[in-house]
């Protein structure tokens, strides 16, 4: 099976500061990967996807940017963070066998 | 579209009670369906899934089966735990992206 690594676990940044959240997956090939930001006792927002290396789909426009240098990376950016900004970010991969979804740990941002 | 409406939260059982978490769905044919479940401070795992109607998936004492003619996928567990304290999401496949239903939050009482 597939193992989603997120980095890092906690985050604490500043209004305005730049962000970078890094994904990578381990255990398949050419996986559609995808950015999910959860708020605080909300459901889940699905941020962006990517099919493929330099492929990427926005969900919802915001202040957020994501890449996909590599087959098994997936990062998230900003240039300048905003307070809306603060979540719960998580990366996630398709499974190859029922469209299951992998997830990774999580990423907790909080922007003060 | 399709879509995925869950019973709003929380629910607060006691240990050993029986748990009811109801899930409908909209979609076009006959999509994969799951439950999905996260623990505090964690991303989401998959806690069972059923592929066709009348499938019934089943985890860890939790089942859920897969009703075309009611379009739902409920979950149930017979005797919960405090463990059993999470984020329970309903889910189906929709083609590549998955459609999460709004999440319910569980707290089972020792």
């Amino acid at each position: 099976s597939q193992t989603i690594h997120q980095w890092p676990a906690t985050l604490v940044q500043p209004v305005g500061s730049p962000l970078s959240l890094e994904c990578t997956v381990e255990g398949t090939s050419n996986p559609n990967l995808y950015w999910y930001r959860q708020a605080a006792g909300r459901g889940l927002q699905l941020l962006f996807y990517s099919v493929g290396i330099g492929q990427i789909s926005s969900e919802v426009p915001q202040n957020l940017s994501a890449s996909r240098p590599q087959d098994r990376q997936f990062i998230l950016s900003s240039k300048k963070l905003l307070l809306s900004d603060s979540g719960f970010y998580l990366c996630a991969s398709y499974g190859t066998s029922f469209n299951e979804q992998f997830f990774g740990p999580g990423t907790r941002l909080t922007v003060l | 579209g399709d879509s995925v409406t869950q019973m709003e939260g929380p629910v607060t059982l006691s240990e050993e009670a029986f748990l009811t978490i109801n899930c409908t769905y909209t979609a076009t044919g006959y999509p994969s369906l799951f439950w999905y479940v996260q623990y505090p401070g964690e991303g989401l795992q998959l806690l069972l899934k059923a592929t066709k109607a009348d499938d019934k998936g089943s985890n860890k004492g939790f089942e859920a089966t897969y009703r075309k003619e009611t379009t739902s996928f409920h979950l149930e567990k017979g005797s919960v735990q405090v463990s059993d304290s999470a984020v329970y999401f309903c889910a189906l496949d929709g083609g590549f992206k998955t459609i999460f239903g709004a999440g319910t939050r569980l707290f089972v009482k020792a």
